[in-house]
Parts: C-alpha cells; sequence; structure tokens
C-alpha cells in the first residue's frame, strides 16, 4: 500500500505568491517524521523541512512551513512569496522507526514571472 | 565537507552488461541507501544497509546487488543490464540506522542509460 500520497497535478503559480502543496501519508505508528525535499531542474535532492510526529507546532523554515494536521494524516507544505528559483520537483517522505524513507510520487511546481 | 559522493554521474551501457555505481560517504553515517528515480514514479528504495556487513533489501531489488564491507562505501552493482533498469540512481545516507527524525542526505545521482 502506497504510504505517501501526492495527487496534484502540475502547478503554476505567480511570482510572489504563495502555493501549497498536498501530501497525506498513512502509518499505524505513533511516531514517525515527515519530510519535504526539493528538487531543481538540476536534479539535486535538497532537504527543505521536517516534521515530527510528537511536534506540537508546525514546522518552519524560511519561506517553507508545514501545515501539520495529524487526526488527518496531513502534511502539507506550504512556500510563501514564491520565486523563479522555486521552480522545481517537491517530494513529500515519511519515516517510521527503524525504518526507511518512503516517497510519495511529487509536485511539480513552476513560477511564472 | 565531500558529503555523499556518487560515481559516475552518466553511464552508458549496452544490454547483459554488468556494472558498479560506486557511493561513498564522509560523515560517520550507519544508514545508507540505493534509490532510482523514473518518471511519475518517485523515488523508490532498491537496497539499504543499516552498518558495514548489513544489508536488506527494498521495494524494487531485483537485478541489483549491494554490500557493505565499510562504513564509508556501499556499492550498487548491476548484474546483467537491461533497459528497464534506465533510470536516475541516487544514494543516499543518514547518520543512525532510522531514528524517524533522521533526514536522507543524497548523492548527485547518477543518469544511467541501458540500450
Amino acid at each position: 500500500a502506497q504510504k505517501i500520497t501526492q495527487t496534484q497535478p502540475g502547478m503554476f503559480v505567480q511570482e510572489k505568491e504563495a502555493v501549497t502543496l498536498d501530501c497525506t501519508y498513512d502509518t499505524s505508528d505513533p511516531s514517525y517524521g515527515l519530510f519535504w525535499y526539493k528538487q531543481p531542474s538540476s536534479g539535486e535532492m535538497i532537504f527543505l523541512i521536517y516534521q515530527g510526529s510528537y511536534d506540537q507546532q508546525n514546522a518552519t523554515e524560511g519561506r517553507y512551513s508545514l501545515n501539520f494536521q495529524k487526526a488527518r494524516k496531513s502534511a502539507n507544505l506550504v512556500i510563501s512569496a514564491s520565486q523563479l528559483g522555486d521552480s522545481a520537483m517537491y517530494f513529500c517522505a515519511m519515516r517510521e522507526p527503524g525504518n526507511r524513507l518512503a516517497f510519495g510520487k511529487g509536485n511539480q511546481v513552476v513560477v511564472i514571472p | 565537507n565531500a558529503g555523499v559522493t556518487q560515481t559516475p554521474k552518466f553511464q552508458v551501457l549496452k544490454t547483459g552488461q554488468s556494472m558498479t555505481l560506486q557511493c561513498a560517504q564522509d560523515m560517520n553515517h550507519e544508514y545508507m541507501s540505493w534509490y532510482r528515480q523514473d518518471p511519475g514514479m518517485g523515488l523508490r528504495l532498491i537496497h539499504y544497509s543499516v552498518g558495514a556487513g548489513i544489508t536488506d533489501q527494498g521495494e524494487v531489488p531485483n537485478g541489483y546487488n549491494v554490500s557493505r564491507s565499510t562504513t564509508e562505501d556501499f556499492p550498487l552493482r548491476l548484474l546483467s543490464a537491461a533497459p528497464s533498469q534506465t533510470s536516475v540512481y541516487f544514494c543516499a545516507s543518514s547518520l543512525t540506522r532510522g531514528a524517524s527524525r533522521e533526514k536522507l542526505f543524497f548523492g548527485s545521482g547518477t543518469q544511467l542509460s541501458v540500450l
């Protein structure tokens, strides 16, 4: 069964606007970690943000924030004030204790001036 | 800091050839893994290792072998390349063998084409 679901089609977003990327996950373990990675056209995988299942507050890292809704098993990434350099593929991932990092299929974002 | 180093960056093989993708990390990480990335499929785990001498299969292990003789190195071997193995391969590592808060550090990837 797929553990991470990212179903949005490719998105176009206007520069300086905010964009939300959806991610839902499936686990029965109470302890887990959620991650977002960015993959620009150059191909490297860049870590953006982490949210632990026991964290009380939503994670934030600069212009990135994670809208964590535990009961809904949702971990959406919010990018504020989009920049041209934000054009990339974005991957949501989950890690359970003692287990591998499982990735979703990704969301493509194109920022237009 | 070199981080996770993968070689080669690009490789073209003929069907049936064998080759080894190299991965080395200098961060003393226990956990190392190999993923393949195909369009529309995200990243899928091939094999992983939680320490020297310990390896295990991931989601798509067929056609690949790994070994972990040292903490630093985790090579991926294609025994008899097939066109279905055309993909981008990523090596990734993390400090511990699987705490849920451990993020992965990625290499820069290897683009492999099998003709």
